[in-house]
């Protein structure tokens, strides 16, 4: 059973046309990242959430914010797309960010965006 | 800073033992993870290794880590059609946030 669901798995927006990305999660967990993973390229964090408290990676652009209404969902919004933020969006869960066993992490399919 | 590095591709025959390897410079690691990603579809958690170990087996996947010269591997025994992917070394650093650092991936092509 998928326990990171991201939903749609394809999505096709227009250049400078806001869009949103879903992710859900079964498990539970307290933490749910977002990633952008372009092609032939590890993926790269743009920020995460603890439970609440939103937590932005340095170098993520302004354009891309995020949502977590609740501990299942949580949302990507890309305010206006651009052809260089054409990539594969990666949700993740893991139950906690402190080292140990808990922080492995669980990735949805990710969802593909392309900008037309 | 910290840096992980893979070769890009790695090619096998079917049948054989691959081995993917994972150089890192941050010491303070303190878990490492191999990750396979099929083409098209998210990251799958294959196996981790925590900092104090040196060898972890799960079935055909043994992981072997080097603290001393900072190299990570992973074997896959009796390499099938199915294993072909994109696997990703990735550390967990204290230094950075709790952060995983990734390298770039290795693809593995299988050969018949």
């Amino acid at each position: 059973d998928a326990m990171v669901i991201q939903n749609p798995r394809y999505q096709v927006t227009q250049f400078g046309k806001p869009v949103t990305l879903s992710c859900s999660q079964t498990l539970n967990h307290n933490v749910m990242y977002w990633y952008q993973q372009k092609s032939s390229q590890a993926p790269k964090l743009l920020f995460h959430y603890y439970d609440k408290d939103f937590n932005n990676e340095a170098d993520t652009p302004d354009n891309f914010q995020s949502r977590r209404p609740n501990t299942s969902f949580c949302f990507l919004d890309i305010r206006s797309p651009g052809l260089g933020d054409a990539a594969m969006y990666l949700c993740a869960t893991s139950r906690e960010v402190t080292g140990g066993p808990n922080t492995e992490a669980f990735f949805g399919q990710g969802t593909r965006l392309t900008v037309v | 800073g910290e840096d992980v590095e893979q070769s890009l591709f790695l090619s096998v025959r079917e049948g054989d033992s691959s081995v993917i390897n994972c150089t890192y410079t941050d010491s303070s690691s303190t878990y490492l993870y191999w990750y396979k990603q099929e083409p098209g579809a998210g990251l799958q958690l294959l196996t981790y290794i925590f900092s104090n170990m040196d060898m972890k087996q799960d079935q055909r996947l043994t992981v072997l880590l080097n603290k001393k010269d900072k190299h990570l591997s992973l074997r896959i025994a009796d390499t099938q059609t199915g294993d072909s992917a994109i696997y990703f070394c990735a550390e967990l650093v204290p230094d950075s946030n709790y952060q995983l650092i990734w390298g770039a991936g290795t693809k593995l092509i299988i050969k018949p």
